[in-house]
């Protein structure tokens, strides 16, 4: 099966800083990347969808200005959480689909924690 | 009101039994349903998938649809400690976003 994955699988930062947490799909061309965000005990809700060479579109309420998404090839995408904050602690995991597949495949997850 | 509904559980069954896991919906819109299950710390996999009202069966796995209610399930059989992992249903829109429900914490007890 298609196989993506995220680095890293753990970061601590500071508040203030910036963190960058990359996606990849390994063995397929991911023409759309989904980023989801995923707090204790909840559900995972979409944050924004990147379609190669164009911009995210983020989901209501995201703030683009802050989660900033990057999709510059068919096999990388990298979220980056600026300015981070205490409550931005969570558990971002993307997902990966082709071109001519209904199937988005999802990587394991990167738990940030900001101190 | 969610656009899905799912009970967190915790859910937990002698080895063996039956399980059976339950979402409910609201958008009339959604064409997928599927059914993906989570480990702690790890990111989800896809089980089973359906788009049209019936069963689905794969393996000790069968996932259930009923359009006309707004309801799906998942049926383990035989079920196995392994099986021990939050499952989450979701739902696709024409648009390709998922909606997933809270997930139910499902425990196997040896």
């Amino acid at each position: 099966g298609a196989v993506v994955s995220q680095h890293p699988s753990w970061v601590i930062c500071k508040s203030g800083t910036s963190v960058k947490i990359e996606c990849r799909s390994l063995d397929f061309q991911a023409t759309t990347m989904f980023w989801y965000r995923q707090f204790p005990k909840q559900s995972l809700m979409l944050m924004a969808t990147s379609n190669e060479g164009s911009k995210a579109t983020y989901e209501q309420g995201v703030e683009k200005d802050k989660f900033l998404i990057n999709h510059a090839s068919l096999t990388l995408s990298t979220l980056t959480v600026t300015s981070a904050h205490p409550e931005d602690s969570s558990f971002y995991i993307c997902s990966a689909k082709g071109l001519v597949s209904y199937e988005q495949y999802f990587g394991p997850g990167t738990r940030l924690t900001v101190t | 009101q969610k656009e899905v509904e799912q009970d967190p559980g915790p859910l937990s069954v002698p080895e063996g039994a039956i399980v059976s896991l339950n979402c409910t919906y609201s958008n009339s819109a959604f064409q997928y349903f599927m059914w993906y299950r989570q480990y702690s710390r790890k990111g989800p996999e896809l089980l089973m998938y359906t788009y049209s009202s019936g069963n689905k069966e794969d393996g000790r796995f069968t996932a259930q649809v009923d359009k006309s209610s707004k309801y799906i399930s998942l049926f383990i059989r035989d079920s196995q400690p392994s099986d021990s992992a939050t499952y989450l249903c979701a739902m696709r829109s024409p648009n390709e976003k998922l909606t997933f429900g809270t997930g139910t914490r499902l425990t196997i007890i040896p």
